[in-house]
């Protein structure tokens, strides 16, 4: 089955920063790959999504990168803000519909 | 434009009784998930349902867990006799479509905790 690997586990940046997040997946069957932001105790929320015959996608401060070649995936987001403090998970679905989820990324934003 | 919705949000209960979590998909999603997340960890996929029918239970444990999804009402997880490691946070998306074609959408979760 898929396994979603994502690094690094905590990252800690100053406001204004920017902040990267990357993941890795195996399966190369895999074609949609969502990242969700998820704050204590409330639901995942989707942030962005790349298809796979996309190499990136960008909304606003939020940017996603897709190598298939490599099988990897990463979230950048420019400019942090104390707000953007959370877990992010990534995510991929070989083919169907299972999210494969990794661990998540805690993400802490200091002024 | 009401959002995934999933209650009760927080259910308590005693081991070896049967707990129940309820969904209710967005309006005009058809395709529901559900995933569970355990303290500090990503979610792992459960099941997958369309109205009336189990598409995928894979990801669910053989004993105890059950779900359904009916021609009218929410999905239901059912877990019987629950046991301490059933303690963690039920979350519940729905889909337009396949989540190929379907962005999937959380709810709010239901965080069990056994006793």
């Amino acid at each position: 089955g898929e396994n979603v690997e994502q690094h690094p586990s905590t990252l800690s940046v100053q406001e204004g920063d920017s902040a990267v997040i990357k993941c890795t997946y195996s399966d190369s069957a895999s074609n949609y790959f969502p990242w969700y932001k998820q704050e204590l105790g409330k639901r995942p929320q989707l942030i962005i999504d790349i298809r796979s015959n996309v190499g990136e996608k960008k909304d606003q401060r939020i940017a996603v990168t897709l190598n298939k070649t490599a099988k990897h995936f990463s979230l950048h987001i420019t400019e942090t803000q104390p707000e953007d403090s959370a877990v992010y998970f990534c995510a991929a679905i070989p083919s169907g519909y299972a999210l494969n989820f990794g661990k998540g990324t805690s993400l802490l934003v200091t002024p | 434009n009401a959002g995934v919705m999933q209650n009760p949000r927080h259910l308590v209960r005693r081991r070896g009784q049967e707990a129940r979590l309820r969904c209710s998909p967005m309006k005009g999603h058809s395709h529901v998930y559900w995933y569970r997340q355990l303290p500090e960890e990503g979610l792992k996929f459960m099941v997958y349902l369309q109205k009336e029918n189990i598409i995928d239970e894979s990801g669910m444990p053989k004993e105890r867990f059950s779900a359904e999804f009916p021609k009218e009402g929410p999905s239901i997880l059912r877990i019987q006799q629950v046991v301490r490691g059933d303690s963690a946070a039920y979350f519940c998306a729905s889909s337009r479509g396949l989540a190929g074609d379907g962005t999937q959408y959380f709810g709010p979760g239901t965080r069990l905790t056994v006793l």
